[in-house]
C-alpha cells in the first residue's frame, strides 16, 4: 500500500504526557499537512510543511505541540504535557505539488486519548 | 477568513435514489476551490469531487455531482443512484490562498437497503 501512513493508529496516555506521532507521507509528496478531528466535527489545520520548512501553523498548535520533518520525508507530531482537550484524531495529509489544485490525500489517523 | 457551514447532521435515502447535500461557505478569497470529502467509519477521508470557483460549469464524477452557486456562495453534493457503499461522514470543505482545508462540521449520510 502507497498511501498516507501513520502511526500509531490508537494512543492512550495518561495526562501530563508526552506523545509522539508519525506521518509518513505518499512517496514523493512534498507537502505534509496536519489536521484534528475532535467528536462531531471537521478536520482543523493545525500545520503544513513543504518539504523540511514549516510553512504555516494555526493558532490551534499551542507551544505544547511541535511538529518536524527533518528531512522532507516522514513527519511527527509532539504533544508534551497532555490536557484531556487534546483527546481527538490527528489526521495527516500530503499531496505531490504547491498550490491548491492538487487534491489532499489522508492517512488513516491517530486516535489519542488523555486519561 | 473561510468559513463552511453544513446545516444538515444527519440525512438519509433509499438504496437507489437519489440524495442532496448542502454546503454554504463563506470567503473574501477571488480564487478558491471547493471540495466535498467522505469519511467511511474507522476509514480515511477521500476525495469525493472538486470544483474550482472560476469555472462556471458544475463539477461532476460518475453518480456524484455539485451545485454551485458561487453568488449565494452555495455548494451542494447530489449523489444518484445512492448504494450502500455510499452511507460515511460527507464534509465540505474550502481552500483559499492558503493551502489548509477548512472544513464543515459534516453529515452523516445513512443509505437504507
Amino acid at each position: 500500500d502507497t498511501g498516507v501512513s501513520q502511526n500509531p493508529r490508537h494512543k492512550i496516555t495518561k495526562r501530563g504526557q508526552n506523545v509522539t506521532f508519525r506521518c509518513d507521507p505518499i512517496s514523493e509528496h512534498n507537502r505534509l499537512y496536519w489536521y484534528r478531528q475532535t467528536l462531531g466535527q471537521g478536520p482543523e489545520f493545525l500545520t503544513y510543511f513543504q518539504n523540511e520548512a514549516q510553512l504555516e501553523k494555526s493558532r490551534l498548535l499551542s507551544d505544547r505541540f511541535s511538529a518536524e520533518r527533518p528531512k522532507g520525508s516522514f513527519s511527527t507530531l509532539e504533544i508534551q504535557r497532555t490536557e484531556q482537550g487534546d483527546s481527538a484524531m490527528y489526521l495527516c495529509a500530503s499531496s505531490p505539488y504547491a498550490g491548491t489544485r492538487y487534491e489532499q490525500y489522508f492517512g488513516p489517523g491517530t486516535r489519542l486519548t488523555v486519561t | 477568513a473561510q468559513t463552511v457551514t453544513q446545516s444538515q447532521p444527519e440525512m438519509s435515502v433509499q438504496e437507489a435514489e437519489t440524495v442532496t447535500l448542502s454546503c454554504t461557505y463563506d470567503t473574501s478569497e477571488s480564487d478558491y476551490y471547493l471540495f466535498w470529502y467522505k469519511q467511511p467509519p474507522s476509514r480515511q477521508m477521500i476525495l469525493v469531487i472538486r470544483q474550482e470557483a472560476y469555472k462556471q460549469q458544475n463539477a461532476t464524477e460518475n453518480r456524484f455531482s455539485v451545485n454551485f452557486q458561487k453568488a449565494a456562495k452555495s455548494f451542494s453534493l447530489k449523489i444518484s443512484d445512492s448504494q450502500l457503499g455510499d452511507a460515511a461522514m460527507y464534509f465540505c470543505a474550502s481552500q483559499g490562498g492558503s493551502e489548509k482545508l477548512v472544513f464543515g462540521k459534516g453529515t452523516k449520510l445513512t443509505v437504507n437497503p
